[in-house]
């Protein structure tokens, strides 16, 4: 079974801070980790995603995350937050079926809350 | 090319009624995925399509049903509806382990 934790419902940052979203992850099987972002009324976008080709992803809109199989985590960071960063945040961790198929387990969510 | 797209955008029904949601995935995606998105319980799958078959399943009662259609596009069915329906479903369509979500349909439940 696989599951993720992640850590502060809400983060607070101000214009050109860094951004830290934190996101554990529980795994029988090397698993396949993303970031996904929602805007308010809309659907999920994919940030970036991590398949064990490297241990450092780039995303979009300069995001990256680094998977540390020893401490089990996948934290979303970026340099400088800018308003338009403000949204909801969501850490996934699925494992590849034999059919190709991947079945998402999302974790809680971390609303990134950006000031001027 | 175009996103996937979810209609309708907001459905408002009573309970004991049912409802078909409606979800045309990217072009050239096979498999449709559905998932459930409430404040308690967060985002939860509910069932996946692929080749017009149900190769998984969630944990959600027989009253939530699906199916997939030769092009892809896929339909939701959730009948007998109750309050706890109340939900953001969002339909995801499928290419190299990547999903691609559409912005959902606000199902409210009175």
């Amino acid at each position: 079974a696989q599951s993720v934790t992640q850590l502060g419902s809400h983060v607070s940052v101000s214009e050109g801070a860094l951004v830290l979203l934190r996101c554990n992850y529980s795994s029988s099987v090397p698993p396949y980790l993303f970031w996904y972002v929602q805007y308010p009324n809309q659907g999920l976008q994919l940030l970036l995603k991590y398949t064990s080709a490297a241990t450092l992803v780039k995303g979009i809109n300069g995001f990256e995350a680094e998977f540390k199989k020893s401490e089990t985590s996948f934290h979303l960071t970026k340099p400088s937050a800018h308003m338009s960063d403000a949204a909801e945040y969501f850490c996934a961790v699925s494992a590849m079926a034999n059919t190709g198929f991947q079945k998402l387990v999302f974790g809680t969510g971390t609303r990134l809350l950006v000031s001027p | 090319k175009a996103g996937v797209t979810q209609t309708p955008r907001y459905l408002i029904k009573t309970r004991g009624q049912q409802v078909t949601l409606s979800c045309s995935p990217i072009s050239g995606h096979r498999s449709v995925s559905w998932y459930q998105q409430t404040p308690g319980q967060g985002l939860q799958f509910l069932f996946e399509y692929f080749s017009e078959t149900q190769r998984n399943k969630g944990n959600f009662p027989g009253r939530f049903s699906g199916r997939q259609f030769s092009n892809s596009r896929s339909e939701m069915n959730v009948s007998t509806l109750e309050l706890g329906d109340s939900a953001l479903y969002l339909c995801a369509s499928s290419l190299d382990g990547k999903l691609f979500f559409g912005s959902g349909t606000q199902l409210s439940v009175l």
